[in-house]
């Protein structure tokens, strides 16, 4: 069974540019979590998309915005980046049925804003 | 906001007993979980506790006081791959959206 995977793994941009990250969730999983990981912070959480619907939004500003489609892949766009957005990108899926909740982590992706 | 509290970094050496210890807030808490993230990884499950007491999964335990707002890990017989990052993390609502801590740096020499 294949794991969460996203892309790209790295990427590089200048201050103002606008990214996009793409996350694949393990085949029926319907929820698929995004979480911002720095060294000061930690894990973060962004938002939660299911059945294609945003469940619930961390305390990120406008910028940060996500989708998800009817296959369950999610994506993530940061518009007008600033350098304090570089960080590791982490993308996690899971049933979200009356489970434990247990998330399914990609290896992320890590964003480098210059 | 809810704040997750966990050491920052520990040492132990190989076959000892480590036990790394996490508060949060208890107001509209779910449940704990526990997540284990090597250098240059993705964070991997674990466990997961909703009730007071421990949980044992081989060398690793967790347990949870669900008034005192306190949980913590124990690992025994560690061995240097349990070298990692330990990252205590509470749910506070329906679905996926849990706090994390920072993390607790493990490191295990010989």
């Amino acid at each position: 069974k294949a794991g969460v995977t996203q892309t790209p793994r790295y990427l590089i941009k200048t201050r103002g540019q606008q990214v996009t990250l793409s996350c694949s969730p393990i085949s029926g999983h319907r929820s698929v979590s995004w979480y911002q990981q720095t060294p000061g912070q930690g894990l973060q959480f962004l938002f939660e998309y299911f059945s294609e619907t945003q469940r619930n939004k961390g305390n990120f500003p406008g910028r940060f915005s996500g989708r998800q489609f009817s296959n369950s892949r999610s994506e993530m766009n940061v518009s007008t980046l600033e350098l304090g957005d570089s960080a590791l990108y982490l993308c996690a899926s899971s049933l979200a049925g009356e489970d434990t909740g247990e998330l399914f982590f990609g290896e992320g992706s890590r964003l480098t804003v210059l | 906001g809810q704040n997750i509290d966990q050491p920052t970094e520990m040492t132990a050496t190989e076959g000892a007993i480590v036990q790394i210890n996490c508060t949060y807030q208890t107001s509209g808490f779910n449940g704990l979980f526990w997540y284990q993230q090597h250098a240059g990884e993705a964070p991997t499950f674990l466990s997961y506790n909703v009730l007071d007491g421990l949980e044992e999964k081989g060398r690793f335990s967790s347990f949870l006081s669900r008034s005192k707002g306190y949980s913590y890990l124990l690992l025994k017989e560690l061995q240097m791959k349990d070298s990692a990052s330990y990252l205590c993390a509470a749910g506070y609502q329906a679905g996926t959206a849990l706090i994390f801590g920072k993390g607790t740096t493990l490191s295990v020499s010989s």
